[in-house]
């Protein structure tokens, strides 16, 4: 079964609106951790965030911000007045205390047009 | 600051071939993992080292094999290369501290990664 589910596999935008990215997970640990990558045309994959299950403060960083609900499993990505450079894919990823591999959801393609 | 450094960047093999891929992990990382990205697909875990040992096994094939060397970098060796192992390998490390015998994760910081294209 899918740990990580992102159920957005595209998305365009108008440059300057607002994306929200939805990630879903899913485990039995009560100690895990969750990560948003992003992955730029190039291909690298580039760390955004880690956040472990007892903090849920939500966390913002310049145009990028992150709604973590330990209620519902999600843990959703919000970009801000997006721009072109935004454009990639967009990963979520879960680690569980038990084990150090990291689950990647399906990842979401963004696409910010001018 | 000094990142992951992964080798070759590109690489063509033919079929039943075998491949080499290194990887030099972050200073001071102690723990490496690879992963294989297939086209338009997520990353999927293969294997992990801490402190030079196997510490965990994902999807990876038995012609597949890895070690972490006594300087921490690893090497992901491939052989009788298939079609189907064409893709972009990912090598990230972290600094895993070891708690009661659990390792507590911490974030992967990921490589460039090598595109590998089997003909």
């Amino acid at each position: 079964a899918q740990k990580v589910t992102q159920a957005q596999t595209e998305i365009s935008v108008v440059e300057k609106e607002d994306v929200t990215l939805d990630c879903v997970y899913e485990t039995r640990d009560t100690t895990y951790y969750l990560f948003w990558y992003k992955q730029p045309p190039s291909g690298e994959l580039v760390f955004l965030i880690r956040r472990n299950s007892f903090d849920e403060q939500n966390e913002i960083s310049g145009r990028y911000s992150w709604n973590f609900q330990k209620s519902t499993s999600s843990f959703n990505f919000t970009i801000t007045a997006s721009q072109v450079v935004d454009s990639a894919v967009y990963f979520c990823a879960l680690s569980e205390y038990r084990g150090n591999q990291f689950y990647f959801g399906t990842g979401t393609s963004l696409t910010v047009i001018p | 600051a000094a990142g992951v450094i992964q080798s070759p960047r590109h690489l063509i093999k033919e079929k039943r071939e075998t491949a080499t891929l290194k990887c030099y992990p972050i200073p001071r990382h102690d723990t490496v993992y690879w992963y294989q990205q297939g086209p338009g697909q997520d990353p999927q875990f293969l294997i992990s080292f801490y402190e030079k040992m196997q510490s965990d096994k994902g999807s990876i094939p038995d012609r597949f094999s890895a070690q972490q060397f006594s300087d921490y970098h690893s090497e992901l060796n491939m052989s009788s290369l298939e079609l189907g192992d064409s893709a972009l390998y990912f090598c990230a490390s972290s600094l895993n501290v070891e708690t009661s015998g659990r390792i507590s994760t911490d974030t992967q910081y990921f490589g460039p990664g090598t595109r590998l294209t089997v003909l």
